[in-house]
């Protein structure tokens, strides 16, 4: 079965940092592209990074690029979100999402098959 | 940037209804259009990907159509479970969502 499941969520000030990590069992994880996604209270959902199986690739949203770091070990089976800077707005539940790939082609088409449960960050003094 | 925009944002329906729900995209995506369902509390779970294809364990009573830019997310006859909020993803270009469909008990 697969399962992903976060941790490291909490209340941080403005201005701190926090590491999130995502436990992925269920699947060969090396195998797999991996995203996070985040849901601001009452809000829709907001993509936020992506990172390529082997680690080499990696993509930020607008919104937390320079601030925040997606990376991985495979060899634990994890996916981590380093955020520095934390603002207010960044208040929210970040879920991690496995990437699936579809179709064939030059451009693959993808999904986001299976997330974690969440995991809540609330940024306030 | 393209922008996806859902309507409804909230409709009410009763079990049995047949509930369409419409993700417009501002420029064509072709066929990248992927549907979530989300209950309160809960992670979003795959319903559509590739604008058509139900994805492995959901019912039938969910469909999808369209390409270009208009695509529509159709629950055929709605049950007590699916009372939920509903959300388009486009991966032409990023990784977008729409704003959401609650879908509420009438």
């Amino acid at each position: 079965e697969v399962q992903l499941v976060e941790s490291g969520g909490g209340l941080v000030q403005p201005g701190g940092s926090l590491r999130l990590s995502c436990a992925a069992s269920g699947f060969t994880f090396n195998n797999y592209d991996m995203n996070w996604v985040r849901q601001a209270p009452g809000k829709g959902l907001e993509w936020l990074s992506y990172i390529s199986s082997g680690g080499s690739i990696v993509y930020y949203a607008d919104s937390v690029k320079g601030r925040f770091t997606i990376s991985r070990d495979n060899a634990k089976n994890s996916l981590y979100l380093q955020m520095n800077t934390l603002r207010a707005e960044d208040t929210a539940v970040y879920y991690c999402a496995r990437h699936f790939k579809f179709g064939s082609g030059s451009y693959s088409p993808y999904c986001f098959d299976y997330w974690g449960q969440g995991t809540l960050i609330t940024v306030s003094s | 940037d393209i922008q996806m925009t859902q309507s409804p944002s909230s409709l009410s329906a009763s079990v049995g209804d047949r509930v369409t729900i419409t993700c417009r995209a501002s420029q064509s995506i072709t066929r990248y259009l992927n549907w979530y369902q989300q209950k309160p509390g809960k992670a979003p779970k795959l319903l559509i990907y590739g604008a058509s294809t139900l994805q492995s364990g959901v019912p039938s009573r969910f469909s999808g159509s369209g390409s270009g830019t208009d695509f529509t997310l159709t629950i055929s006859s709605l049950q007590p479970e699916d009372f939920a909020t509903y959300y388009c993803q486009e991966t032409y270009s990023s990784s977008l969502f729409g704003g959401g469909t609650k879908v509420e008990i009438k």
